[in-house]
């Protein structure tokens, strides 16, 4: 059974870009979240959404946004890139919301803002 | 604001040897505490989590202990194998929130 997937593996940008990131759950889970990974440090949640309506929304600027599609999939999207914007950016789906539900998490898309 | 405090920062064992790794969190209101361990280039992968109507859970060679009132728990790896090399992180959550509040995460290394 495939994971949850992301999509690049691997992105470099100059500050003030914009970037789009992809997720696709496991199949049947309906709940997408995004955190992001500072080097040594632990992820951080960004979202959370569930039948494509947003859950939950950590603490970071507006310059962050992100949505689920019909098909449950999800995309991060950052806008005017910071060089503190480097980072992991993890995905993790669960099969619901609002109960506790365990998180799958992918590989992760490795940010390099330059 | 750290929600959830976790330490040590690194942890050196012989193989077989017991590592610890402990956290502690302050918002009552959390009830899901499960543990990740992470290798380098990957995202987290669960290990084991528990809930606080228990103060004890082994799976396999992994033990949670949880204290409600000390609001505190920790993660125990037996009989460690060099293979168990990795960033150990904990979290908490609850119902109501869904998201992961984790910890700063610990590098185990097991020397054979």
């Amino acid at each position: 059974d495939a994971g949850v997937t992301q999509s690049p593996t691997h992105l470099i940008k100059t500050r003030g870009q914009h970037v789009t990131l992809r997720c696709s759950p496991i199949s049947g889970h309906k709940s997408v979240s995004w955190y992001q990974q500072v080097l040594g440090q632990g992820p951080q949640f960004i979202f959370q959404y569930y039948e494509k309506e947003e859950r939950g929304r950590g603490n970071f600027p507006d310059r962050f946004s992100a949505r689920q599609f019909p098909n449950y999939s999800s995309e991060l999207n950052v806008n005017a890139l910071l060089l503190g914007d480097s980072a992991l950016y993890l995905c993790a789906s669960s099969l619901v919301w609002g109960l506790i539900s365990e998180q799958f998490f992918g590989p992760g898309t490795r940010l390099t803002v330059l | 604001q750290q929600q959830v405090k976790q330490s040590p920062q690194s942890l050196i064992v012989q193989k077989g040897g017991i590592p610890i790794i402990n956290c502690a969190y302050e918002n009552t209101a959390f009830d899901y505490f499960p543990w990740y361990q992470q290798f380098p280039g990957k995202g987290p992968a669960l290990l084991i989590a528990i809930r606080p109507d228990v103060s004890e859970k082994k799976e396999g060679r992994f033990t949670i202990s949880f204290n409600k009132s000390a609001k505190q728990f920790s993660l125990h790896i037996m009989d460690s194998q060099p293979g168990d090399s990795a960033t150990y992180f904990c979290a908490a959550s609850s119902a109501l929130e869904n998201n992961l509040f984790f910890g700063t995460g610990t590098r185990l290394t097991v020397i054979p």
